[in-house]
This record gives structure tokens, sequence and C-alpha cells, in this order.
């Protein structure tokens, strides 16, 4: 099993729907998780971190974090077309001084008018 | 506060020339790190610094070089440019706390010809 793992989608939903983009990890990386999102052409932007295990929520995003099946998940509500991008699920490599972010792959979401 | 700055944003090199990348942090961050994208391939550790003085190999290192110049400053240099660099490279920095999350540059475009 490879450290973080993501669905490559592309994930299409309609305007206004939840968007649910998840993401997989191993023991190789520490249970602290970074959500970001790249729009095409520009750079990653932080847009939540979660630690503990459950819901964090911060408007119309809700991060989820289950570490008895290792996952964790960001549900986006009533999603708009400028939600459409590449998001991408980091978290430090486990031992090592914590120094790296493994990332996954990201998932590709398409917010359709 | 500028964040991470990285230049150029934009390079066209013919194979076999050299260039250096520059990326700076005004965040007083330990750690730096270059990577570069491809589509499909996510985003890939090229080098790393923990702290300043010290540099580290990640997935991709081969063709390049890095130089912590100060705690500031993390360059990337390629001395033989090959097509197989063309690519998008991103910079980030990051605190040594384990919950803190990565800042990008805004990247730089570069073409190998």
């Amino acid at each position: 099993q490879k450290e973080v793992e993501q669905n490559s989608g592309p994930l299409s939903v309609p305007e206004g729907a939840i968007a649910s983009l998840n993401c997989t990890y191993s023991d190789r990386v520490s249970q602290s998780f970074f959500w970001y999102r790249q729009y095409s052409g520009k750079s990653p932007e932080l847009i939540m971190s979660i630690y503990s295990n459950g819901d964090k929520e911060d408007g119309r995003f809700t991060a989820q974090l289950n570490k008895a099946s290792q996952y964790v998940s960001l549900l986006i509500r009533d999603s708009q077309p400028s939600d459409s991008a590449t998001y991408l699920c980091a978290a430090p490599e486990r031992g090592g001084n914590n120094r790296k972010l493994i990332w996954g792959l990201g998932t590709s979401l398409a917010v359709n008018p | 506060n500028a964040g991470v700055t990285q230049t150029p944003k934009f390079q066209v090199l013919k194979t076999g020339q050299s260039m250096t990348l520059q990326c700076a942090q005004d965040m007083n961050h330990n750690s730096m790190y270059w990577y570069r994208q491809d589509p499909g391939m996510g985003l890939r550790l090229i080098y790393y610094s923990a702290s300043e003085g010290t540099t580290d190999k990640g997935e991709v290192p081969n063709g390049y070089n890095v130089s912590r110049l100060n705690k500031r400053e993390f360059s990337l240099r390629l001395e033989s440019a090959a097509p197989s660099q063309t690519s998008v490279y991103f910079c980030a920095s990051r605190g040594t706390v384990l919950n803190t999350e990565a800042f990008f540059g805004q990247g730089t475009r570069l073409t190998v010809v």
C-alpha cells in the first residue's frame, strides 16, 4: 500500500451537491492530515488540516478522520463551479523527524453548473 | 508578508544548458523543499532541507543540486538540462511542529527543448 492514496477521479458533481473526496493512508505516515486545493496552473493552497478522530468543519468544508480505518475525507457542501480543482491529501512521514510530507496523487473535481 | 517567493515563473532552456531556480521564504521556517509536478505523477520531492546547513535527497534527485544558502533561501540547480526535466517546479517551506502545513511558492514552468 502506498503511504497516501487518493482516487484520481475525475469526480463530477452537479452544482449545489455534496462532493466527497477520500484519502487512505498507511502506518508509514503520522496521523496529521492536510487537504490542499490546486487550481490548474497554480500552486497548492491549504484548505484544512485535521489531527483528531472525528469531524472538523470550516464553512462549506468538513474534514473527517477515522484512525481505526485509516482514512481521511473532505466533504464540500453546496459545491460551486469555483470548487473545480485538484484536491491533494498530505501527511508527515512517520519517523525521520517528521520533516517530509507524503502526498497523494490528488483527486480532480469538476462541479457542473 | 510575501510567504514563499520563487523565481523565475517561466523558463525555456536548451538541452545541456544550466540554470538555478531561486526560492526565499520570510516565515522563519526551518524546512524547505523542492518538488516537481508532472501530469499524473503528483508532487515528487526532489530535495529538501530540514534546517539551515543540511540537505537531503528526495524521490527524484538525479540531475539536480541544491544549496541552502541561509535560513531564508533554498536554490535548485540544473547543471545540464534534459528534456525529461521539463516540468513545473514548486518550492515550499514548513515549520518544525508536526501539525504545521507547507506553504508553496507560485511555481516555475520549465521547458527544456
